[in-house]
This record gives C-alpha cells, sequence and structure tokens, in this order.
C-alpha cells in the first residue's frame, strides 16, 4: 500500500537554528500538507500545498516557516529560527484526486525537540 | 471558526468491552466527519467517514453516525480487542468533496485495552 514517509523521526535543535523536516508524498497525489501537534493539544493545520504553491495556511505559519517541493519527490517544511514553542510532532500528508471524496494519506511524523 | 471537541483520555478498558468516544463539532455548512487512528509508531490512518447528515461510517467494527441535530460523531465499537489500543482523533473537513482535505482535529483520545 502506498505511504508517505517522513524524516528524520525525531530531530533536536537548538534555539535560533534552523530546521528541515522532510516528506515522501505519495507519488500521483497532488495536494501536500504541514499539521504539527505540541503536546497534549490539538492536531493543528499549518499549511497546503498545491500547483507548487501554497493553496492555504493557517495564522500559526508565519514568516519563520516555509515550504518547497524541490523536485518531483520530496515536500519540506523549514523552520527558519526555531523557538522554544516550535516543539511538537510534525505531520505531513497528502491526498490525490482533483474532484471527489479522497482521504488524506499521514506520515508517521517527525518529532522536533528545540533545546 | 470550526472547532472538534472530543471525550479526554486516556481510556481503559477491558477486552471485549463496549467502547464510546464521544466527538462533539462547530462549523458552518455541511462539513465531512472523520475518525483518524494512530497506533504506535505509526502515522495518523482513516478509520472511517461520513459526508452527510444520518450517514452511518464504519470499519473494523467500528462505527459513527454524522449528527447533524446534535452536532455530533460519537466513535463506538461493541467489543474492542488488545489490537485497537491506540490513540483516535476526530476531524472535520469543510473541502473533502474539492481535493483540498484541510483538516480540523480533535486533541485525540490514547485507548488502552488490556486482556
Amino acid at each position: 500500500e502506498p505511504e508517505v514517509t517522513q524524516t528524520p523521526s525525531h530531530q533536536v535543535t537548538q534555539m535560533g537554528q534552523e530546521v528541515i523536516l522532510r516528506c515522501v508524498p505519495i507519488s500521483n497525489h497532488l495536494y501536500f500538507y504541514w499539521y504539527r501537534q505540541i503536546l497534549g493539544q490539538k492536531v493543528e493545520f499549518l499549511v497546503s500545498f498545491y500547483n507548487n504553491e501554497i493553496s492555504e495556511k493557517s495564522e500559526i505559519f508565519d514568516d519563520q516557516f516555509s515550504v518547497e517541493r524541490p523536485d518531483g519527490s520530496n515536500f519540506t517544511l523549514k523552520i527558519r529560527s526555531t523557538k522554544l514553542e516550535d516543539s511538537a510532532m510534525y505531520f505531513c500528508a497528502s491526498t490525490g484526486q482533483l474532484w471527489g471524496n479522497t482521504e488524506a494519506f499521514f506520515g508517521q511524523g517527525t518529532r522536533l525537540t528545540v533545546v | 471558526g470550526d472547532s472538534v471537541t472530543q471525550m479526554e483520555g486516556p481510556v481503559t478498558l477491558s477486552e471485549e468491552a463496549f467502547l464510546t468516544i464521544n466527538c462533539t463539532y462547530t462549523a458552518t455548512g455541511y462539513p465531512s466527519l472523520f475518525w483518524y487512528v494512530q497506533y504506535p509508531g505509526e502515522g495518523l490512518q482513516l478509520l472511517l467517514k461520513a459526508t452527510k447528515a444520518d450517514d452511518k461510517g464504519s470499519n473494523k467494527g467500528f462505527e459513527a453516525t454524522y449528527r447533524k441535530e446534535t452536532t455530533s460523531f460519537h466513535l463506538e465499537k461493541g467489543s474492542v480487542q488488545v489490537s485497537d489500543s491506540a490513540v483516535y482523533f476526530c476531524a472535520l473537513s469543510r473541502d473533502a468533496n474539492f481535493g483540498n482535505e484541510k483538516l480540523t482535529f480533535g486533541t485525540g483520545t490514547r485507548l488502552t485495552i488490556i486482556p
């Protein structure tokens, strides 16, 4: 069965450092997403990406965040200067069809710890 | 804005017990409703969904009915197994029929089944 893969599974970084979280969505999918879950809180939408541009972003997704699809397979989330409050589990997801009911496929998540 | 409220966990049950995890939502219009499950070490997986009022989603013995009058989508299973131990997330989407399936999640409920 196709799956979304995320790397690394766990990343520890110092405050102020840049991090890049990587995702390989399902190959024929069209929409890509990042979500995050701060420990004990809700899974929150960050951004959706379609046709090589951001289609929607939440208020969490400020100038410190950026997304990119650098080639035909990877989808990355960059945090330019990490803060302690960026510590969370980050989930990548992708969906396929342009029209009709679709299922979002999620990766296993990257746990980011900012120290 | 849209929101999902689900039963606080953790929930611990004995094998073969009856399970209910409550979920209520706030949204304008007619959202689609979902239950996702996360098994240890894995990503979020779609468990079941319902796209309109009075629809019942079902999968692996789990069921949930879309109740617009009570804005609820409670998850039920008649006889749980140890293998059902996981974290369960209730979610909604207002754009599920149009490809962009941005999801609004609840906090998740950790379920542990003891033999």
